[in-house]
């Protein structure tokens, strides 16, 4: 059971925009940057979001991060697709003095 | 440009000690800031941290599984080696290692750049 909790699944018509939520505590999310990260099926975690809304070199607009307090949401506007993938929230516990993930959440593009 | 790759045995057995590679290139784990992290992932289920090293050499584990990890660094080859004694099938997964990067001056810490991974079954 992960610190951070995530929806398993998400789903939305193509064109459309979704959100995934991450909910945290004060020691990681309400006292350190979210980071998010996409996995697509049978691939490696890629950065798609860190520094809770910045976009790393050739990540699409489409992506975008922000947080509030001890949580964290991911949105993806005009939906493709390519996007059909696991997203996964992730943040520094100052507990754990150590990265923590979200427990990952399945978006399916209708 | 950054790249890693996870090395080691595919199968291994019960109570027996676990060893992975990370080799990689594009950076240098002398330089300061720098670290690389060991995560894994057991079949279908969610990204679990493991283990991290510092261009320093500080060393940090997950409390959950601290007593059964080692990780250690050879600058000189540009590898980070992760050892996991008394495995159990439980262990079974998919271990990445990643490249983490810190932010100056706010200290943010990522994984921005990850191995492909590499299958380790624990089996009798």
């Amino acid at each position: 059971q992960s610190v951070l909790t995530q929806p398993p699944s998400v789903s939305e018509a193509p064109r459309q925009r979704v959100t995934i939520s991450c909910s945290g505590s004060s020691s990681n999310i309400g006292h350190n940057a979210v980071n998010w990260y996409q996995q697509l099926p049978g691939k490696a975690p890629k950065l798609l979001i860190y520094y809770d809304g910045l976009l790393p070199s050739g990540v699409s607009d489409r992506f975008s991060g922000s947080k509030s307090g001890t949580s964290a949401s991911l949105a993806i506007s005009g939906l493709q697709s390519e996007d059909e993938a696991d997203y996964y929230c992730a943040t520094w516990d100052d507990s754990l003095n150590g990265p923590i993930f979200g427990g990952g959440t399945k978006l399916t593009v209708l | 440009q950054i790249t890693l790759k996870e090395s080691g045995p595919t199968l291994v057995k019960p109570t027996q000690t676990l060893t992975l590679t990370c080799t990689f290139s594009g950076f240098s784990l002398s330089t300061s800031g720098v670290g690389v992290g060991w995560i894994r992932q057991p079949p279908g289920k969610a990204l679990e941290w493991l283990a991290l090293i510092y261009w320093d050499d500080d060393q940090r584990y997950s409390p959950s599984l601290k007593t059964r990890l080692t990780i250690t660094k050879d600058t000189s080859k540009n590898q980070v080696v992760l050892a996991m004694t008394n495995v159990d099938p439980v262990d079974t997964a998919t271990y990445y290692c990643a490249h983490l990067e810190r932010l100056v001056p706010s200290a943010v810490l990522y994984f921005d750049y990850w191995g492909q991974g590499t299958l380790v079954t624990v089996s009798s």
